[in-house]
């Protein structure tokens, strides 16, 4: 019954492939993001979306797109892999209101290599 | 453009030994200011949110407080099962309803037994 479940785990690939990583939160939240966390372990923000709304798009280059089939799900999608794309990518959910407003919960990451 | 300083980056504490991890941040209207957990291999996990300054949360032997510009993380008699890298994140006004969080790079505690 994990929260935020992303998958795969670990994802081995060659430069210039294209690959998908899927999220899936069943928290009932209404955003969904995706960072990325790099060698140094700094995290940062890459997209979210809100009731299927991309809202958000840090400099990130157009060969990473998020796709979201419904509200529980966020994949994000990369073309031409390059090898400065290695990293672990994170997707978190939070709710709009109530309590626990704006609290982001993280899923376990995608540790992503790119030979 | 909202930042987070956090300090130091790494600390080693004998158990039982208390200390305070500081977050300095420059936020655009401040929506929150968070802390994580983060253990090897895994995601971050939530510890408290604090929303104004003067706001004090608590949680088993961890006590976070907030003022305008920092944010403290109070350690008090720390156990090995404590060691984890902690971090700090804010949430601002920035980008029209923008709801990312900024992360600090963390700080990685390690307690000793």
């Amino acid at each position: 019954d994990t929260a935020v479940s992303q998958t795969p785990k670990y994802l081995v690939t060659q430069m210039g492939n294209d690959k998908s990583i899927k999220c899936e939160q069943n928290l009932g939240h209404d955003t969904m993001y995706w960072y990325k966390q790099d060698s140094k372990k700094f995290l940062k923000i890459m997209f979210s979306y809100n009731n299927k709304e991309l809202i958000i798009n840090e400099t990130v280059p157009n060969r990473f797109s998020p796709k979201s089939p419904d509200k529980a799900h966020l994949n994000l999608h990369i073309n031409s892999l390059e090898l400065g794309d290695s990293a672990v990518y994170f997707c978190a959910s939070s709710p709009r209101g109530g309590r626990s407003k704006n609290i982001q919960y993280f899923g376990a990451g995608t540790r992503l290599s790119v030979l | 453009e909202d930042q987070v300083t956090q300090s130091p980056e790494a600390l080693r504490l004998q158990e039982g030994e208390s200390s305070s991890l500081n977050c300095s941040y420059t936020v655009s209207g401040l929506r929150g200011l968070f802390w994580y957990r983060q253990d090897p291999g895994k995601g971050p996990e939530f510890l408290f949110t604090l929303y104004s300054a003067g706001e004090e949360k608590e949680k088993e032997r961890l006590k976070a407080t907030l003022t305008k510009k920092e944010s403290f993380l109070h350690i008090t008699a720390p156990k090995p099962e404590d060691s984890a890298t902690y971090l700090c994140a804010v949430q601002g006004d920035s980008g029209g309803g923008a709801d990312g969080l900024t992360f600090g790079k963390g700080t990685h505690l390690i307690i000793q037994p």
